[in-house]
Order: structure tokens, then sequence, then C-alpha cells
């Protein structure tokens, strides 16, 4: 069964940057683009960007330019996300999705992991 | 960017009953193959968020058929006949027509 296991739970400086991740399993890992939602406490969803493992292909939104940046390992099945300069804004849970091409839809989605930054 | 905006329920929903959740787009959500990119999530508390539809109104593998999805280019109605307690959380669209994918700010579901 496809499964998407997100690292776990960050405490970060201001300033700094982290590098969180999501190992997928139960499908052909690079076949499917690899989506990010960050989540804000309290907060809706918003949409970061995503990562075609197959070739390295992004695709950002422009908001998270500089932010964030997306790349894969295709012998671990596993994507990430590096979000540097980070500010209490960054707090939030990260979600990684995997979209599906068939239907356009984010059809599986990781535990989320949440980013706390804090001095 | 495509703004889009949610409804309020009124809220506690009488187990049983039926519930309507509304969305609305700033910018038609039909492509020009006919499709409507619009999908509907539930994440319930402490969870991720799951798939309960899309292309506007095609349920997603093993979401139960009392969620129904209908609406135009720009307004969108998710339906929950029969509610029941598993069905509480809060419910988000989401444009996939272009991007930056956008999602609504949510709407939330009690029970009573």
């Amino acid at each position: 069964q496809v499964q998407l296991q997100q690292s776990g739970a960050e405490l970060v400086k201001p300033g700094s940057s982290v590098k969180i991740s999501c190992k997928a399993s139960g499908y052909t890992f690079t076949s499917y683009d690899m989506h990010w939602i960050k989540q804000q406490p309290g907060n809706g969803l918003e949409w970061i960007g995503w990562i075609y493992p197959g070739n390295g292909n992004t695709k950002y939104n422009q908001k998270f330019n500089g932010k964030a940046t997306l790349t894969a390992d295709k012998s671990s099945s596993t994507a990430y996300m590096q979000l540097s300069s980070l500010t209490s804004e960054d707090s939030a849970v990260y979600f990684c999705a995997r979209w599906n091409y068939g239907s356009y839809d984010l059809d599986y989605w990781g535990q989320g992991v949440m980013v706390t930054v804090s001095s | 960017d495509i703004v889009m905006t949610q409804g309020v329920l009124p809220n506690p929903v009488p187990s049983g009953e039926s519930a309507s959740i509304t969305c609305r787009s700033s910018k038609s959500l039909v492509y020009k193959d006919g499709k409507t990119y619009l999908n509907w999530f539930l994440q319930r508390p402490g969870q991720s968020p799951q798939l309960l539809t899309y292309w506007m109104s095609t349920r997603a593998s093993g979401v139960s058929d009392r969620f129904s999805g209908s609406g135009s280019g720009t307004y969108f109605t998710l339906k929950i006949s029969r509610v029941r307690a598993e069905d509480a959380g809060v419910y988000y669209c989401q444009q996939v027509r272009e991007y930056p994918h956008t999602f609504g700010a949510g709407t939330k579901l009690e029970l009573k």
C-alpha cells in the first residue's frame, strides 16, 4: 500500500535552515510528482510546489521562491524540502502528498512535520 | 492567483441531518477538456487532509456515497447526507486549474 513517511518534528533557530524528508513506499517513486503543502497553526493550507523525482523537475509557488528547495533521492525513494532563512512565519506543519496525474489530485498524504522556529 | 472562498456552516449540525459546504472561485475552474478542476478534502483533528472528490464531483476511492460534489465553473457545493460523528473536521476546497494551486480557508463541521 502507498505510504509517505515524513521525518520528525524540528525545533530550529531563526535565520537557520532545515531539511525535512518524505519517504515513499508502495509505488514507483519516480513516476509521480511529490507536492508539498504548508499549514500554519490554526490556519488553512498553502501549496508550496512539486518535484518530479523521475528527472528532478520542479515547480514552485512564487511565494516560496528562495524559501523552499525541493529535491529527491531516487535510490532511497525519498523527497526532501529545505527551508532557508527561517523566521517565525515558517513555523508550521509541512505535508508531502503524492500527485495523481490520472485524476489531478493529491491522493496520498504524509503525516506532516511540525517545524517550530524559535530562539 | 485564483482566490477560493468558502462558506460557514451553522454549527453544530445534528447527527443524521444533511450539511452543504460552499466554495467559490475567483475564476472559472473549467478547462478546455470540459472538466472542472476542483477537489474537496476533509481534515479530521490531528490528521492529514484526506481526498474526498476530484473533478468537482467524482468521489475518491473508498469515499462514502453520502458525499456528493456539484457546482458550476465558479460556485461549488459539497453535500454530506446523514451526517455522522466521523464527518467532523475541517473541509477544504482546492483548485488545480492553474498554478499556484490554491485552497479555501476551510469550513468547520461540528456535530451535535
